[in-house]
């Protein structure tokens, strides 16, 4: 049982190159989430998935773009990085039941230059 | 508006030196006060979920309790292995899933 993973673990982009962040989950959670972690802030939620084939936008979108094929994985995509996308990227699931208790990827570090 | 202040942001105890952190959040009707433990270049990993103030909930070495204004995590007699930073989380009862705000943690430094 493998929990929530993450691929790449490292990345460096160029400003204007685009890549996807892949998450699988074997929990058979119906939630997926995708977070940044910048330092000094807490973690803010960007996309979100309440189950296969439906994506949400949360509260910093903007940049990304995510889709949701099959139930246990959740992309990350970013069509042109910019250098205000340099982070650490997390997924999480949960099941669909309050109080949604997440469960954690290890993380994308994410540079642009 | 919602929010979750950690505080310190960061503490360094010899190990042995119990201590408490604090998270103090407003919030307009509390689902739920998360804590997690984030080892460095590692994802958060859950520790516990409190709901109601006066509710408290225990794992090994840590205590986490919660008022209506804020929770503390105790920490009794913390060993090296304790160092991380701790996260504090809560989600508002008018949202669902889609809204958790995060603090921004407490790293800990427990030396031996």
């Amino acid at each position: 049982n493998a929990g929530v993973t993450q691929t790449p673990k490292f990345r460096v982009l160029k400003t204007g190159q685009s890549m996807t962040l892949l998450c699988a989950q074997d929990m058979n959670h119906e939630y997926m989430y995708w977070y940044r972690q910048d330092p000094g802030m807490g973690l803010r939620l960007i996309h979100y998935s309440v189950g296969e084939g439906t994506t949400a936008k949360g509260e910093v979108p903007d940049g990304y773009n995510v889709s949701r094929l099959k139930k246990q994985n959740f992309l990350l995509g970013l069509e042109s990085a910019a250098p205000s996308q340099t982070s650490v990227y997390f997924c999480a699931s949960s099941y669909p039941d309050p109080p949604y208790e997440q469960y954690f990827g290890p993380g994308t570090r994410l540079t642009v230059t | 508006e919602d929010q979750v202040t950690q505080s310190p942001e960061a503490l360094r105890l010899q190990e042995g030196e119990s201590s408490s952190l604090n998270c103090s959040y407003t919030v307009s009707g509390l689902r739920g006060l998360f804590w997690y433990r984030q080892d460095p270049g590692k994802g958060p990993e859950f520790l516990f979920t409190l709901y109601s103030a006066g509710e408290e909930k225990e794992k090994e070495r840590l205590k986490a309790t919660l008022t209506k204004k804020e929770s503390f995590l105790h920490i009794t007699a913390p060993k090296p292995e304790d160092s991380a930073t701790y996260l504090c989380a809560v989600q508002n009862l008018k949202y669902n899933f889609n809204k958790f705000y995060f603090g921004s943690g407490t790293k800990l430094n427990v030396k031996p």
